[in-house]
């Protein structure tokens, strides 16, 4: 069965300085993995994702992310955090898009940014 | 190009009540997937329906829920005799055959 690790619940990061939110995986075939945000009282964004090729991937606001198979990671970075990235943030893992049986997400990070 | 609509946004009921959220994917999605997501929770997989088809209901409970996708109009996700445990926010995503999930902004369901 596949499923997804966010190991911090909550990271706390200064405005301005870098960030990385951590993600494993575990996943049976050749994974397809998405990077969410979700703002409070909204719906979801994707950031990011994953098919094949390059591993690392470049997505919106800046994020950028690093597949490594060895690891069975997928982290998510960013050089230079700003206050509007506050936000809870969300791994999944999949078939393409979601195929017959969707995502399975992680439980997310919530990332606060201190001034 | 309208993005994936769900209504109500947010739905109060009392136990023993039905609940009724309603999903249209975007346009030219003909594949919608319902999520339910609790408190401090990240997403779990509800359901995925195709047009008049359910394809994949393996996160329903088997009890109360219930979901369709007619030929015409929205995705239902149905609940009846709603208890506190229902309380959640209630996502919907649509995606064209074998691409990418766009989500609706989530229906928030309180069961008082």
């Amino acid at each position: 069965a596949q499923s997804v690790t966010q190991p911090d619940i909550h990271i706390t990061v200064s405005e301005g300085a870098s960030l990385e939110l951590r993600c494993n995986y575990s996943y049976g075939a050749t994974p397809y993995l998405f990077w969410y945000v979700q703002s409070p009282g909204q719906g979801l964004q994707l950031l990011l994702k994953y098919f094949s090729g390059d591993t690392l991937v470049q997505g919106i606001k800046g994020f950028e992310a690093e597949f490594k198979r060895s690891q069975s990671s997928f982290n998510l970075r960013k050089p230079s955090v700003h206050w509007s990235d506050a936000a809870e943030y969300f791994c999944a893992v999949g078939p393409s898009g979601g195929g017959a049986d969707g995502l399975t997400f992680g439980k997310g990070t919530h990332l606060i940014i201190q001034p | 190009n309208a993005g994936v609509m769900q209504n109500p946004r947010h739905l109060v009921r009392r136990r023993g009540q039905e609940a009724r959220l309603r999903c249209s994917p975007m346009k030219g999605h003909s594949h919608v997937y319902w999520y339910r997501q609790l408190p401090e929770e990240g997403l779990k997989f509800m359901v995925y329906l195709q047009k008049e088809n359910i394809i994949d209901e393996s996160g329903m409970p088997k009890e109360r829920f219930s979901a369709e996708f007619p030929k015409e109009g929205p995705s239902i996700l149905r609940i009846q005799q709603v208890v506190r445990g229902d309380s959640a926010a209630y996502f919907c995503a649509s995606s064209p055959a074998g691409g990418e999930l766009f989500f609706g902004e989530g229906s928030r369901l309180t069961v008082l």
